[in-house]
């Protein structure tokens, strides 16, 4: 079956630092696959998604790359902001009715 | 476009009551999920409807759940008789038509307690 795994939180960084937020998957198909970003007190939202192999989302100064030969969506940005501190999901979507399959999701905190 | 709307936000109730959410959707949006998500774990899917048929149940939906979307536009989760493993946060979410990389559009969650 499907299934995604992203690297275990929480990542703690200094403001400015560079952040990746690990994410593998396994599915039957050519699934797209999908960053959600989830605010303390919010709902889940969507960051960036990808829909085929070697397209890169990108929103906000975060990028990930839809890697089929490594099955990979590694989620990066150049310079965190405080504001980024938040609980990241990795997601995938494939096969009938296009449900998402979600990783248990990485939190972030970015400290001054 | 006001966003997908949740009600209630929070319920607590008591182990072997009924309780019932409701979500609205996106107007116009046809295909409308559900999701469960507990303490430090990703939602993982219930079910889905597109516009008013409801064409795939998760197998973590057990027969004390159902659902429904009577008129293609807001939909119902019930669970009778609940028990604590029941306790949750359960999401709504919809999209407008369920194709492939279309995004899904969540809505605050319904927090369920039971004791």
């Amino acid at each position: 079956g499907n299934s995604v795994t992203q690297m275990e939180g929480p990542v703690t960084l200094s403001e400015e630092a560079f952040l990746t937020i690990n994410c593998t998957y396994t599915a039957t198909g050519y699934p797209s696959l999908f960053w959600y970003v989830q605010y303390p007190g919010e709902g889940l939202q969507l960051l960036l998604k990808a829909t085929k192999a070697d397209d890169k989302g990108s929103n906000k100064g975060f990028e990930a790359t839809y890697r089929k030969e490594t099955t990979s969506f590694h989620l990066e940005k150049g310079s965190v902001q405080v504001s980024d501190s938040a609980v990241y999901f990795c997601a995938l979507e494939s096969g009938g009715g296009n449900k998402l399959t979600f990783g248990t999701g990485t939190q972030l905190k970015v400290e001054l | 476009d006001t966003g997908v709307s949740q009600d209630p936000r929070h319920k607590i109730t008591k182990r072997g009551q009924n309780v019932t959410f409701r979500c609205d959707p996106i107007s116009e949006h046809n295909r409308l999920y559900w999701y469960r998500q507990t303490l430090g774990q990703g939602p993982e899917f219930l079910t889905y409807f597109q516009n008013e048929a409801q064409l795939e149940k998760s197998r973590l939906l057990s027969d004390r759940f159902s659902a429904e979307r009577p008129k293609g536009s807001f939909s119902t989760l019930e669970i009778q008789r609940t028990e604590q493993g029941d306790s949750a946060m359960y999401l709504c979410a919809s999209s407008p038509n369920g194709l492939a990389g279309e995004t899904q559009y969540f809505g605050p969650g319904t927090r369920l307690l039971v004791l």
